[in-house]
């Protein structure tokens, strides 16, 4: 298995654009969750999906933040429009929960955004 | 949620065996300890998870006082390769989907040659 798929691995943008990042799970995982990692904040949970339904995103800093699971194949978290502050590495990770899945959380490599 | 607490960061050799103590006075009786592990630029990876006593595999043992107040991962003689964040949490199981898996500061763990 390919293991989760973030893409893109990098992004610089400039103040106000939007900014989508996107994560491929690994196949057959029915939990899926969105990370915010910066040295001043620490690994920060913003929102997870259970069956691509979202179960809490109480993480969310803001409205300018929204993320999609619209199948279970592939997530989206969006931000628009976008900060500095919101420079940062956002990594996605999925676990399984049925069948021979083990629970554990498996990340992505990670997005590092660079807003200036 | 539980609140765990762990040393900011240790430093040791290698070839020596590393304990990390993680402390959770607010366990509650449901909730297991899971460790992870976070090499710099990668995401974090699973290592161990246990409820009591002691949980050994082929990575590291985590061991469990009877209180369970407090939990110890232990990574027999160190290397190099081991220098990275080890984070302690403390929740719902593995296998629950009830889990909202929140991530501390962790212990940046560094070996020297």
């Amino acid at each position: 298995d390919a293991g989760v798929i973030q893409s893109p691995r990098h992004e610089v943008t400039e103040m106000g654009q939007e900014v989508t990042l996107r994560c491929k799970p690994i196949s057959g995982h029915n939990s899926l969750f969105w990370y915010r990692q910066t040295m001043m904040r620490g690994l920060e949970l913003l929102i997870y999906f259970n069956n691509n339904v979202p179960i809490d995103d109480s993480g969310m800093p803001e409205d300018r933040f929204s993320a999609k699971m619209p199948n279970a194949s592939f997530s989206t978290l969006k931000i628009q429009p976008s900060e500095p502050r919101d420079s940062a590495v956002y990594f996605c990770a999925s676990r399984g929960l049925a069948g021979g899945s083990t629970g554990e959380l498996f990340f992505g490599e990670g997005s590092r955004l660079t807003v200036l | 949620l539980a609140k765990t607490t762990q040393p900011i960061s240790m430093d040791s050799y290698e070839g020596q065996e590393v304990n990390i103590t993680c402390s959770h006075n607010n366990i509650a009786t449901n909730d297991y300890i899971t460790w992870y592990q976070q090499f710099p630029s990668q995401g974090p990876r699973f290592i161990i998870q246990g409820y009591k006593t002691k949980v050994t595999n082929e990575v590291a043992s985590l061991f469990i006082p009877a209180d369970r107040k407090s939990s110890t991962l232990s990574l027999p003689r160190v290397s190099l390769s081991d220098t990275a964040v080890y984070y302690c949490l403390v929740g719902a199981p593995l296998y629950s989907s009830a889990s909202k898996i929140i991530f501390g500061s962790g212990t940046r763990l560094s070996i020297r040659p």
